[in-house]
């Protein structure tokens, strides 16, 4: 059981490239999230999922996109990086509202040049 | 949309003396508030947890408190170790406004450094 997963740990782009930040959880979770992290600000809702085949923006989703492959996976797209967009990404998910915890993938580390 | 505050954002403790974390949220209707502690290059680990309708939980060395009236709940460490030394995040839980999900919504967090 591996909890919740990200790749890639780290990633460098320069301006205008593209990119993919994968996730996948095998806890059989309906919802999962992604969020930036960035120094002072806490953690930020770019996207979320509330179940398969569903997304919704979260407060920051402005230069993203997001798709819910299946139950298990969700990913993160940047069509075209910016220097604003360097931040640490973490993906989580939860296993139904009558807990609402949500677990934490590792976080992958972006910059953007 | 929910807002949470959380203070101070740097605490220096003394090994063996406590350390009190604060945040306050203006949603009423989040009902769920969990902390996370998260170490250098780390992800953010849940450390305790409090429901709306319960005013107070512990964890060993850690508790939690909640003031639903005036929509504050606080983290308390005890005896704090230079392990405990980290960012600790408050959250709060509601639903997006579709109301598809719920949502946490973070405080920006506390630097927390236990001097040996």
């Amino acid at each position: 059981n591996a909890g919740v997963t990200q790749t890639p740990k780290f990633q460098v782009l320069k301006t205008g490239q593209s990119m993919t930040l994968q996730c996948a959880q095998d806890m059989n979770h309906n919802s999962m999230y992604w969020y930036r992290q960035d120094p002072g600000m806490g953690l930020r809702l770019i996207y979320y999922s509330a179940s398969e085949g569903t997304t919704d923006k979260g407060e920051v989703p402005n230069g993203y996109n997001v798709s819910r492959l299946n139950k298990r996976e969700f990913s993160l797209r940047l069509e075209s990086a910016a220097p604003s967009q360097t931040s640490v990404y973490f993906c989580a998910s939860l296993t139904d509202f009558s807990t609402d915890t949500q677990y934490f993938g590792p976080g992958t580390r972006l910059t953007v040049l | 949309g929910e807002n949470v505050e959380q203070h101070p954002s740097t605490l220096s403790v003394q090994e063996g003396d406590s350390a009190v974390i604060k945040c306050t949220y203006s949603d009423s209707a989040s009902n769920y508030f969990p902390w996370y502690k998260q170490e250098l290059g780390k992800r953010p680990q849940l450390i305790i947890d409090i429901r709306s309708n319960v005013g107070e939980k512990k964890d060993q060395r850690i508790a939690v408190t909640l003031n639903k009236t005036a929509k504050h709940f606080s983290l308390h460490i005890t005896e704090t170790q230079p392990e405990d030394s980290a960012v600790y995040f408050c959250a709060a839980s509601s639903y997006i406004s579709s109301g598809s999900a719920r949502q946490l919504t973070f405080g920006s967090g506390t630097q927390l450094t236990v001097l040996p």
